[in-house]
């Protein structure tokens, strides 16, 4: 079946610029999550969505970010005004929403602020 | 607080040789899950286990298996009979059940298998 897929790949963008990052889960799970990886870093936890809600978004850095799961499905992560610092790899994952259970990751998208 | 630790930044090895990549958790919880994932260079993690605390039977995947010590927090990952194939960045992270969904990575090991 089909895994998380996320979309662009790859996006290079101006300091000060609006990006949108897509991730499209596994279907039939319900929880969603976003992490950043900066290099040599493991993954940094930002927001998770349980459905449409966002259940946890205690690991978003600041008001630049905001992430919407409008249809329980796909969701799109934004970064306003966007800085160098943004610069990493954003990684999505999904699971079946139960109490511990393992998370699968996409691909990620590599977001280059120049 | 929640904090995973590995050691270990770089490690290399002779292919056909055995190799264990250490990683130390903390956690206040008695209701925690352990995981490991794989990073090649393609970049995309790949799932590899899951543990959880109640369950301390180590485990053997083929190649790969597993020790799991609560008594001294650690859940150790060692791969037998390396390949090049094995060459990654290999993590493990922590998920607490008082902590939500999130999971709490450590800073990987990045394994070379040198043919």
């Amino acid at each position: 079946g089909a895994g998380v897929s996320q979309t662009p790949s790859n996006k290079v963008t101006e300091k000060g610029k609006y990006v949108e990052l897509r991730c499209d889960p596994i279907s039939g799970h319900t929880a969603l999550y976003w992490y950043r990886q900066s290099l040599g870093q493991g993954p940094e936890f930002l927001i998770y969505f349980q459905g449409t809600g966002a259940a946890d978004d205690s690991g978003l850095p600041n008001d630049r970010f905001f992430a919407v799961r409008p249809e329980g499905s796909v969701s799109t992560l934004k970064i306003q005004r966007t800085e160098r610092g943004d610069s990493a790899v954003y990684l999505c994952a999904s699971s079946l929403g139960l109490a511990g259970d393992t998370q699968y990751f996409g691909p990620g998208t590599r977001l280059t602020v120049l | 607080a929640q904090k995973v630790t590995q050691a270990q930044t770089e490690i290399s090895v002779v292919e056909k040789e055995d190799v264990t990549l250490d990683c130390v958790y903390e956690t206040r919880d008695t209701t925690y899950y352990l995981f490991w994932y794989k990073q090649p260079p393609s970049g995309e993690l790949v799932f590899l286990i899951r543990r959880n605390s109640f369950d301390e039977q180590n485990e053997i995947s083929g190649r790969y298996s597993w020790n799991f010590q609560k008594s001294t927090s650690s859940f150790n990952f060692t791969i037998t009979a390396s390949q090049v194939v094995d060459s990654a960045v290999y993590f493990c992270a922590l998920r607490s059940s008082n902590t939500g969904n999130q999971f709490y990575f450590g800073t990987g090991t990045s394994l070379t298998v040198i043919p």
